[in-house]
């Protein structure tokens, strides 16, 4: 079993619809991060989380320490959200990240 | 402003070949990883390093290795390239200690005939 599984694996969504990607992980960690990566490869890191809730833009994060889990929502989605979104945790004090296999997301004008 | 670069973004040579990519940023960070992105797999850490002159082993770091001299550039050279090593190759790099977001270069995009 992966210690990261995120959730859906890929979603097609019409434009204006709220989004989630779910994360589930294993092991124990210092933090948790959600990426982007678009269609030319570039990735962008969107949140950096430990506990709570983050918010940017129509981007919001939380996570849930007692459970192990996170979810990324997009609030009015549109094309321009289409990406790969990426769940990755970072072990313990060694600062390196272990990678969800990520969620392709399709965003329909 | 700060970046991390990679170069060259693609290329293609044969087996057996010697390889270097290089990462080189300007964040003045100490943390630089190097990552390979494999359908089906994600991303998987080759080397990293905390400091100058300091480098460890990934989960998959057979045929690679890198070296830390200064702070900027961690170069990531493939020994003798095989064909299993296509792949597209992602230089980070992230401040000191615990909960520090990694800022990503473009990605290399390797091929090896």
């Amino acid at each position: 079993k992966n210690e990261v599984e995120q959730s859906p694996q890929n979603l097609t969504a019409q434009e204006g619809e709220f989004i989630t990607i779910n994360c589930s992980y294993s092991v124990g960690i210092s933090a948790l991060h959600w990426l982007q990566q678009h269609p030319g490869g570039g990735i962008v890191s969107l949140f950096m989380l430990s506990s709570g809730k983050k918010k940017h833009g129509r981007l919001i994060a939380t996570i849930n320490i007692q459970e192990k889990h996170s979810s990324l929502h997009i609030t009015a989605s549109h094309p321009r959200d289409s990406a790969v979104y990426i769940c990755a945790v970072e072990r313990v004090s060694n600062y390196q990240l272990i990678w969800g296999a990520g969620t392709k997301l399709i965003i329909k004008p | 402003d700060a970046e991390i670069t990679q170069s060259p973004r693609h290329k293609i040579t044969e087996t057996g070949r010697q390889v270097t990519l290089a990462c080189h940023q300007t964040w003045n960070h100490n943390n630089m990883f190097w990552y390979r992105q494999d359908l089906g797999h994600g991303l998987r850490l080759i080397h990293y390093s905390y400091g100058v002159h300091d480098t460890n082993k990934g989960e998959v770091s057979d045929g690679y290795s890198v070296s830390r001299s200064n702070t900027e550039d961690l170069p990531l050279t493939l020994e003798s390239a095989a064909s299993s090593q296509t792949s597209v190759y992602f230089c980070a790099s992230s401040e000191g200690g615990d909960g520090q977001p990694q800022h990503f270069g473009d990605g290399t995009r390797l091929s090896i005939l």
